[in-house]
C-alpha cells in the first residue's frame, strides 16, 4: 500500500496569518497530485490538480507547488480568514491504480 | 445541477443485516469510487471502477461488493455489516479514465453508517 504523509496533523492561526502545509508522496510512477479542501459536514471539493514537476497553482489566496522528483507538494495559504478552516487533504494518484489520501492537515482560523 | 447523489446518508443497523449505499452522478463520468474515512485516516479507498462493467479492489475491500451496470450507478454493498464498517462513507466520480484525464474527483455528500 502506497503512503501519502501530511503534516502538520492540525494548525491553529490568527485571522491574517499566512500558512503552509506539506504532502508527502511516492516519487516513482506519479501521475498525479490532489488538494481538497473539506469543511465539517460538507463533501470534499478540489482546490488544485497537479500534473507537472515544477507546477505551481493559484486560486485567490491559495497556492500550491510540486515537486514529483523529491515528491512533496506545499499548500500555502495567504492572509488566512476563518472561512478557509477545513481540513486539507491530499491525494496521489498512480495511473491505473487506486488515489491514495494522505490523513489531512486540519485548519483552525481563530478571528 | 451536477451532482453525485449517496443514499442513505445516515443509517444504523445491525451486524448482518445486509445493506446496500447508492451512489448516483448525472455527469456521465466513467470513473466512479467509494471511501470510506474514520478518525486519524486519510480517506481509504474501498473499491473504483474505470467503466461500466469494469471494477476493481482498492486498499481496503474486504467486506464489500460493488457493481457497475450503468454508467451512472455505482452501489456499495455491504453483504454480512460488522461494527468495524461503522464509518462515514464518500462516493466520488471523475470525467474520465482515458488520456489527458487528471483524475478529479467530485464526491457525494457522504453517508455515515453506524452497525450494532
Amino acid at each position: 500500500i502506497l503512503n501519502v504523509e501530511q503534516s502538520p496533523q492540525s494548525l491553529h492561526v490568527q485571522e491574517g496569518d499566512s500558512t503552509n502545509f506539506t504532502c508527502s508522496f511516492p516519487s516513482s510512477n506519479f501521475y498525479a497530485l490532489h488538494w481538497y479542501r473539506w469543511e465539517t459536514a460538507k463533501s470534499p471539493e478540489a482546490l488544485f490538480v497537479m500534473t507537472l514537476n515544477g507546477d505551481e497553482k493559484k486560486k485567490g489566496r491559495i497556492s500550491a507547488t510540486l515537486n514529483t522528483k523529491e515528491g512533496y507538494s506545499y499548500l500555502y495559504i495567504k492572509g488566512s480568514q476563518p472561512e478557509d478552516s477545513a481540513t486539507y487533504l491530499c491525494a496521489f494518484y498512480n495511473y491505473g491504480q487506486n488515489f491514495v489520501f494522505g490523513p489531512g492537515t486540519r485548519l483552525s482560523v481563530l478571528p | 445541477e451536477a451532482q453525485v447523489t449517496q443514499n442513505p446518508r445516515y443509517l444504523i443497523t445491525v451486524t448482518g443485516k445486509k445493506l446496500t449505499v447508492t451512489c448516483s452522478q448525472n455527469m456521465n463520468h466513467e470513473y466512479m469510487s467509494w471511501y470510506r474515512q474514520d478518525p486519524g485516516l486519510g480517506l481509504r479507498q474501498i473499491y473504483y471502477s474505470m467503466n461500466v462493467e469494469v471494477t476493481d479492489k482498492g486498499d481496503v475491500p474486504e467486506g464489500y461488493k460493488v457493481s457497475r451496470k450503468e454508467k451512472r450507478n455505482f452501489p456499495l454493498i455491504l453483504e454480512s455489516p460488522s461494527p468495524n464498517q461503522t464509518s462515514l462513507y464518500f462516493c466520488a466520480s471523475s470525467y474520465g479514465s482515458g488520456g489527458g484525464w487528471n483524475g478529479e474527483l467530485f464526491f457525494g455528500e457522504g453517508s455515515r453508517l453506524t452497525v450494532l
